[in-house]
């Protein structure tokens, strides 16, 4: 079966840093998706993205964050200075875009900021 | 915000034996989502429930969906070692962007022999 790729699967950084969290995800799909899950919290929506635009954000998704899909391809999530608070796993997801589909989740990404 | 609660959080089950995870979410939706995640694994899409009454099964998982009483359950018939994972629903609501889901914590579920 056709699965959402991440890499890299574990990153650490130093606070006030940029990370850029990369995904490739399935290839037909036009939806496209990063959600986290704080260790031992729920999964949360961070961002969708359709048409190389954002379609909608969460209160989450603030001016730190920020989402490119650069050549068709991939599709990244970049944190501009990274706080201590952003460590948590970050799942990449993506759709193809019917009624009632699933929504195909990557493996993931551990963010640990230090 | 939507808010969606699981129960039980921890669910631990001899092999064999039936029970249910239970998920309620607080407003209107038509779309629910169950998910599996094994330790340090992806999240597994196992249903998706479009409308009122909509029942799927796979296996000794069957999922049902209430939108009244906004409810859905998974019932596990007669568990093995492999159902053992983390269980999540996930709740689509009513209007918002297709693929913007709240979930719930989980249910962590162990069955042992």
């Amino acid at each position: 079966e056709p699965e959402v790729t991440q890499t890299p699967s574990h990153q650490v950084t130093q606070m006030g840093q940029e990370v850029i969290l990369r995904c490739v995800p399935i290839s037909n799909h036009l939806y496209f998706y990063w959600y986290r899950q704080i260790l031992g919290q729920k999964v949360e929506f961070l961002v969708s993205f359709y048409n190389n635009e954002i379609s909608e954000k969460s209160e989450i998704f603030d001016d730190q964050f920020s989402v490119e899909r650069p050549d068709g391809s991939n599709f990244t999530l970049k944190i501009r200075s990274t706080k201590l608070e952003d460590s948590a796993m970050y799942f990449c997801a993506s759709r193809y875009g019917g009624e009632g589909e699933k929504l195909f989740f990557g493996s993931g990404t551990q963010l640990s900021v230090l | 915000e939507l808010k969606v609660e699981q129960n039980p959080l921890f669910l631990s089950m001899q092999e064999g034996k039936n029970y249910t995870i239970y998920c309620n979410y607080s407003t209107t939706s038509d779309r629910l989502y169950w998910y599996r995640q094994d330790p340090g694994k992806s999240l597994e899409s196992l249903f998706v429930l479009l409308s009122n009454g909509a029942v799927k099964q796979e296996g000794r998982l069957m999922a049902s969906l209430d939108t009244k009483a906004r409810l859905s359950t998974l019932h596990i018939t007669a568990a093995v070692h492999d159902l053992s994972a983390t269980y999540f629903c996930a709740v689509q609501a009513r209007g918002s962007t297709l693929g913007r889901l709240y979930f719930g914590r989980g249910t962590q579920l162990t069955v042992w022999p």
